[in-house]
């Protein structure tokens, strides 16, 4: 069974910033939090990780609570293009990424 | 480069027929993955190689479902005796490495399987 919680769906303005949640309350020391998304008929997209420090890259910014029973994937200045099924998943040592429903994000303009 | 293809990308079957899917990963990964994707559902893992050997088949429904990898580049997930009920799209993921925390998966686009 999949560890996160997400909401099933979110809305956010064109330009502006998008923050979606995911809970994992149950997440143990060694592992990882990680955002892939999935655009209508395509394959995932590896978006963002990390363990326990806030990250950040090109696409994204991920911001972990101390707890680590919480995180937050920020989309700085979403898109149409952005409009996909964000997913949220925590990994442990082994290779299996265990999939929620993840969260329907629609950017609308 | 060129990323993850898989072929064909939609295949209509009839119930009790057998289907082969095909999967090209990254050259130079050493990881391959099979998934299952059901509409408005997450990915489910079937199956992970390692190289040309099947480290993980844990996830394969039944014995009706086998993949093989022999030469530890192009994979095949062959599903023998169709039924209704396999009607998904089919993800093949590759990655570099499993050492430590990173483990970026590389997806194709998928193969839409529809078993009438």
């Amino acid at each position: 069974d999949a560890k996160t919680t997400q909401p099933p769906s979110m809305d956010c303005a064109e330009g502006r910033a998008a923050n979606l949640p995911c809970n994992h309350s149950t997440i143990s020391g060694n592992e990882y939090v990680y955002w892939y998304r999935q655009i209508h008929s395509q394959g995932p997209q590896y978006i963002i990780h990390g363990l326990k420090n806030n990250e950040t890259n090109e696409m994204a910014s991920l911001i972990i609570t101390e707890d680590r029973k919480s995180s937050t994937l920020i989309l700085p200045h979403a898109t149409l293009r952005d409009t996909a099924v964000y997913y949220c998943i925590v990994r442990g040592s082994n290779y299996q990424l265990i999939w929620g429903a993840g969260t329907k994000l629609i950017i609308k303009p | 480069g060129a990323g993850v293809s898989q072929t064909p990308s939609n295949k209509v079957t009839e119930k009790g027929k057998y289907v082969e899917l095909r999967c090209d990963p990254i050259s130079g990964h050493t990881a391959l993955y099979w998934y299952r994707q059901s509409l408005g559902q997450g990915p489910e893992f079937l199956i992970y190689f390692q190289g040309t050997g099947a480290a993980d088949d844990s996830g394969l429904p039944n014995d009706r479902f086998f993949a093989v990898r022999p030469e530890g580049s192009v994979s095949t997930l062959k599903i023998q005796r169709t039924e209704r009920g396999d009607s998904a799209v089919y993800l093949c993921a590759s990655s570099l490495s499993l050492a430590g925390g990173y483990n970026e998966q590389f997806f194709g686009p998928g193969t839409r399987l529809t078993v009438l």
